[in-house]
């Protein structure tokens, strides 16, 4: 079946750690998107990727880190440098010709211990 | 600054009526926008994407206007049952186009028997 799995669903990180977070997708789309959710809230764009081996900042990248070594993988790594690192993190994807919908992840919960 | 923004409190409404969700923005000129419906703890899914050529869109019962001289979408759920009860998000990409996917902080709809 098609679609994007993030992994893990749930994941404590103690103070000071990096942590990375995995999104995979099977749908041969371009475009890869991180985004941040705290409760009640709206998404909040971190990072984004129309291509492999190139990715933009989004309005809340400080603290964060990604890659986009394949066009099926966009890693987003947590670092000790993100002050309030306690989310629900989606990951999502879309083809590139534009005017597309967008896939989501179901998500994974970080939670600093 | 740019600003998506769309009605913070929660709609309640009776079952069988119209809901009417709003999304202004400011400092965009985007290309194209959608509506994604959120559940808690999940990714958001896609509903409905409507042009910048485009007034109004439908699909079964849900229709979506786009005026960009307001600057303002509207989304309706005609005949509303308690399983439209979600969080409704719009999404507007970067100015000119492109995939920057950037969503607004949703509206709670609760449908009430």
């Amino acid at each position: 079946d098609g679609g994007i799995t993030q992994s893990p669903k749930y994941l404590f990180r103690k103070e000071g750690q990096n942590v990375t977070l995995s999104c995979e997708q099977n749908l041969n789309h371009d475009a890869m998107y991180w985004y941040r959710q705290d409760p009640g809230q709206g998404l909040r764009l971190i990072y984004y990727s129309q291509i492999v081996n190139d990715f933009q900042k989004g309005d809340i990248a400080e603290g964060y880190s990604v890659s986009r070594e394949k066009k099926e993988s966009f890693p987003l790594t947590v670092t000790s440098a993100q002050k309030n690192p306690t989310a629900f993190y989606l990951c999502a994807s879309s083809s590139h010709r534009g005017n597309t919908e967008a896939f989501f992840g179901q998500g994974t919960r970080l939670t600093v211990v | 600054s740019q600003k998506i923004e769309q009605n913070s409190e929660a709609l309640n409404i009776q079952e069988g009526k119209t809901a009417t969700l709003t999304c202004n923005y400011t400092n965009y000129s985007p290309a194209y926008l959608q509506w994604y419906r959120q559940d808690p703890g999940r990714g958001p899914v896609f509903l409905l994407l409507i042009r910048e050529n485009e007034k109004e869109k439908r699909k079964e019962r849900l229709k979506v206007t786009f005026d960009t001289t307001l600057k303002q979408s509207l989304f309706h759920i005609t005949a509303s049952q308690p399983a439209d009860s979600a969080t409704y998000l719009c999404a507007l990409d970067g100015t000119g186009g492109g995939n920057k996917l950037t969503f607004g902080t949703g509206t709670q709809l609760k449908v009430e028997l």
